[in-house]
């Protein structure tokens, strides 16, 4: 299967900082890639849509000038969680599918970032 | 949106039973996956299976996708099964996928 990493996989910043998480698409080019937040016991929710060179699509309740993503490079999407909060703990988890195997196959997703603000 | 159902919501087994995890969605969908959650959060796919009947050593799913269902099967559990399933849809020309609201599943020695 294609192969997504996602560093870091933990995180502990100071409220008030700004965090960047890196999804990569290691061997396979992703023109799209998804954010999702998990908290803790419950479900995976999109966060938002990262096209690559352009801005992204995000979610209805999502705060795009918190979250910042950027889509650089066809392997390569960043979320950078901006001032963060204690609110903002939480397990964030990118996804890629591989365009080469055709529209609307198997996603697959990075390790994950548990990020705590305290 | 479509909404996505998961049940049983936990499920406590002895090692050795068997056991089957049920998602219901709300629309039509031409993407279906099953995950295996682990305890250190990674995602572990299991299936990509839209429609029709899949199997892998002890797992197998089925889904009727005219019924709007799928179910995994889990035959002879072990310990390493623990953890929360969770099937994810996809929409007609929607590519994100959106999560069912998962099994926790405990297999007991």
């Amino acid at each position: 299967g294609a192969v997504v990493s996602q560093h870091p996989s933990r995180v502990i910043c100071k409220s008030g900082t700004s965090v960047k998480i890196e999804c990569r698409s290691l061997d396979f080019q992703a023109t799209t890639m998804f954010w999702y937040r998990q908290f803790p016991k419950q479900s995976l929710m999109l966060m938002a849509t990262s096209n690559e060179g352009s801005k992204a699509t995000y979610e209805q309740g999502v705060e795009k000038d918190k979250f910042l993503i950027n889509h650089a490079s066809l392997t390569l999407s960043t979320l950078t969680v901006t001032s963060a909060h204690p609110e903002d703990s939480s397990f964030y988890i990118c996804s890629a599918r591989d365009p080469t195997r055709g529209t609307n196959t198997e996603a697959f997703f990075g390790q994950g970032t548990r990020l705590t603000v305290v | 949106g479509i909404q996505v159902e998961q049940s049983p919501p936990d499920l406590i087994l002895q090692e050795g039973a068997n056991s089957t995890l049920r998602c219901n969605f709300s629309d039509s969908v031409n993407n279906l996956q099953w995950f295996h959650q682990n305890p250190w959060g990674q995602l572990i796919n299991l299936f990509y299976i839209p429609s029709g009947t899949k199997q892998n050593g002890r797992l197998s799913a089925t889904t009727v996708a005219t019924e709007r269902y799928s179910l995994l099967y889990i035959s002879s559990s072990q310990t390493t099964d623990s953890g929360v399933y969770f099937c994810a849809v996809g929409t007609f020309g929607n590519e994100k996928l959106t999560f069912g609201t998962g099994t926790r599943l405990t297999i007991i020695p």
